[in-house]
């Protein structure tokens, strides 16, 4: 199985929208609506974010959002804050496997 | 509150075995979800190993399947890596996880531990 591809990096001023692919294949992303996405603060461990493509577990803020198209998955970011600068990864369900994405460095200019 | 915390030798030798257990605190195993583990090389990405059901079932990454057992031990609430013939490659933060199963997800994490492959 090969890794998702994303973006390396993103960028955007606070208060901007920002969206970051998942590009994924028939065998992974396009066969499941079971894309999560995970923010990495330098450091710690990943968190997630989103789940079954565009599910906010608790306590997670709504200006993040999640969706699907084809083969691939985006993850968008509204109203951008500055503690949301941050490594972002996807990972989607491939029946007995799970596969993630190389990671999005995600900067707040 | 789930918690898990990784444990295990920091550094390992080449061709040996690499063997770390993730302890499960605030939730029973047995009670179900998968469990896995998954690894991160210093400044690259994420890269699942595989999971593990509380009945035993296992599911590996097909790349690295060969070198990978993950076991679990629900009498001590926690599960357990090995990965064999380890290369300076191997070398990362491990983190174990709850895995959701059908959803595909990790929603609770450990801190992460380093392992470094080196003589």
């Amino acid at each position: 199985q090969s890794a998702l591809t994303q973006p390396a990096s993103v960028s955007g001023s606070p208060g901007q929208s920002i969206t970051i692919s998942c590009t994924g294949t028939s065998s992974d992303v396009g066969s499941y609506n079971l894309v999560s996405w995970y923010q990495q603060h330098p450091g710690k461990a990943p968190k997630l974010m989103i789940y079954e493509g565009s599910k906010r577990p608790s306590g997670v803020s709504n200006r993040f959002s999640g969706s699907k198209s084809g083969n691939t998955a985006s993850l968008t970011i509204s109203g951008l804050q500055a503690e949301d600068e941050a490594d972002y990864y996807c990972c989607s369900y491939a029946g007995s496997s799970r596969v993630f994405g190389g990671g999005t460095k995600l900067t707040v200019l | 509150q789930v918690q898990l915390q990784e444990s295990g030798p920091g550094l390992v030798k080449p061709s040996e075995t690499l063997s770390l257990t993730c302890a499960v605190s605030g939730y029973s195993i047995s009670s179900g979800y998968y469990w896995g583990w998954i690894r991160q090389p210093p400044g690259k990405g994420l890269e699942w190993i595989g999971s593990i059901y509380h009945s035993g079932s296992t599911y590996y990454n097909p790349s690295l399947k060969s070198r990978v057992t993950i076991s679990v031990d629900t009498s001590k609430n926690q599960f357990s890596l090995k990965l064999s013939s380890v290369t300076a490659a191997d070398t990362a933060v491990y983190y174990c996880a709850r895995d959701t199963g059908i959803g595909g997800d990790f929603d609770y994490w450990g801190q992460g531990t380093l392992v470094t492959v080196s003589s």
